[in-house]
């Protein structure tokens, strides 16, 4: 079974540059949540969405995070302009429905120079 | 944003030990969920609780809901080198519309 597929994996690119990370869920999960992990703060809620629509964003840092899902099997996740310490690895997971269990993709590692 | 405060922080065990860490948190939650996190890859869901005082297993793995459903242990039976990651627990509320609340994990090392 194909889970949550992230790309890229790794990403290195100067500050002010814009950066997309992609996202494909679990086929037929409903449910699907970005995160930032790092060491200072853990992992941490960015935005989510149900059924294509964003739900909750007040986990999103400012207006250069934006995030979008154009279909049930695609999300996308833009930094821009980029800054060093968005450096993180950030997560995508989905679940088939509110409530049921999260399943990670193995995580786009972004460092901005 | 919040996390729930796990302990302890680290362990070194020797292999064939077993392994006990635990979660608590200041509000309730209506489900836990245990998760490990190797290097390079992605948290995968060990446990999920959905009922307080709910006592679940998986291989050798045991975990608890707390009744006052503020708290959460995990315990890892005859551990072995694989073992070896980082244990992270979260905490759901049915309202909030899955929105996870995560541990600051526990990062296991295990020692032939």
């Amino acid at each position: 079974d194909a889970g949550v597929i992230q790309s890229p994996r790794h990403e290195v690119t100067e500050m002010g540059q814009e950066v997309t990370l992609r996202c494909k869920p679990i086929s037929g999960h409903n449910s699907l949540f970005w995160y930032r992990q790092t060491m200072m703060r853990g992992l941490e809620l960015l935005i989510y969405f149900n059924n294509n629509v964003p739900i909750d964003d007040s986990g999103m840092p400012e207006d250069r995070f934006s995030a979008k899902m154009p279909n049930a099997s695609f999300s996308t996740l833009k930094i821009q302009p980029s800054e060093p310490r968005d450096s993180a690895v950030y997560f995508c997971a989905s679940t088939y429905r509110p409530g049921q269990p999260q399943h990670f993709g193995d995580g786009t590692r972004l460092s901005i120079l | 944003g919040q996390q729930l405060n796990q302990s302890p922080q680290s362990m070194f065990i020797q292999e064939g030990e077993d392994v006990s860490m635990n979660c608590t948190s200041s509000s309730i939650f209506n489900t836990w969920l245990w998760y490990k996190q190797d290097p390079g890859e992605g948290p995968v869901l060990l446990i999920a609780l959905y009922k307080a005082g709910e006592l679940t297993s998986n291989g050798r793995l045991t975990a608890q809901f707390g009744i006052t459903r503020k708290d959460s242990f995990l315990n890892i039976s005859a551990s072995i080198p694989s073992d070896v990651g980082i244990y992270f627990c979260a905490g759901q509320l049915t309202g909030t519309a899955s929105k996870l609340t995560f541990g600051t994990g526990t990062r296991l090392q295990v020692t032939l």
